[in-house]
């Protein structure tokens, strides 16, 4: 099974500042049929996820441009370039090339 | 608008059985993967199981592979979650999640609880 880890697991940001999440899989994530299934979700206390970024670096539908996801193969970032108070959550990244999925841990992002 | 109503879920014994179901509504149901996806209290979130758009293909997580299954109607634009031999681990908020492409949920109910307890 593909394990999938973050780093790192707390995140305080200054507002306006970046902030960078890691992911990491044991496995490569490329695909037999060439496309990456990395995605990245968001948390917000007390809310469902939220779609952020898939296949690696497309970004949803009504994702502000601040969120940018990058990588390839077995290690991937997502990268905020300016915390706003709306992104303090918890943030995933999540495996769908092989079964079983996996999510990562989880980053707790969260406001000095 | 997409909704995905999530039900069934309560306070079940150890060893004891539970059937979640979610309803879904705003969108061609029968052309959409639907998943299960659970979260401990306080913890992170675990994949459960995936279901085809025509119920030919499931998939589970090894920690309900032979407990659990997932099926659909798509006459009624339904998917469930039939939950057998549950442990204090399977305690969890249960979420339903549509795909709009592989692996990338992007509807999520709200999620339904369920606690095992004796």
């Amino acid at each position: 099974d593909i394990v999938m880890t973050q780093t790192p697991l707390s995140s305080p940001v200054t507002l306006g500042q970046p902030a960078s999440i890691s992911c990491r899989s044991s496995q490569s994530l490329v695909h037999s049929d060439g496309n990456t299934y990395l995605s990245w979700l968001q948390q917000r206390p007390g809310q469902p996820p939220r779609l952020l970024i898939y296949k690696v670096s497309d970004r949803f539908s009504g994702v502000p441009d601040r969120f940018t996801g990058s990588g390839a193969g077995t290690d991937f970032t997502l990268k905020i370039s300016r915390v706003e108070a709306e992104d303090v959550g918890v943030y995933y990244c999540m495996q769908a090339t092989q079964f079983p999925w996996a999510f990562g841990q989880g980053t707790k992002v969260e406001i000095k | 608008q997409v909704q995905l109503v999530e039900s069934g879920g309560g306070v079940v014994q150890p060893g004891g059985s539970l059937r979640l179901s979610c309803a879904a509504s705003g969108f061609r149901f029968s052309t959409y993967g639907m998943d299960w996806v659970r979260q401990a209290p306080g913890k992170g979130l675990e994949w459960v199981a995936f279901i085809r758009y025509d119920a030919r293909d499931k998939f589970y997580a090894d920690s309900v592979k032979g407990r659990f299954t997932i099926y659909r109607d798509n006459s009624k634009n339904m998917v469930y979650l039939e939950m057998n031999s549950l442990t204090a681990e399977d305690t969890a908020v249960y979420y339903c999640a549509k795909m709009f492409s592989w692996g990338d949920f992007d509807y999520w109910g709200q999620g339904t609880l369920v606690t095992v307890s004796s």
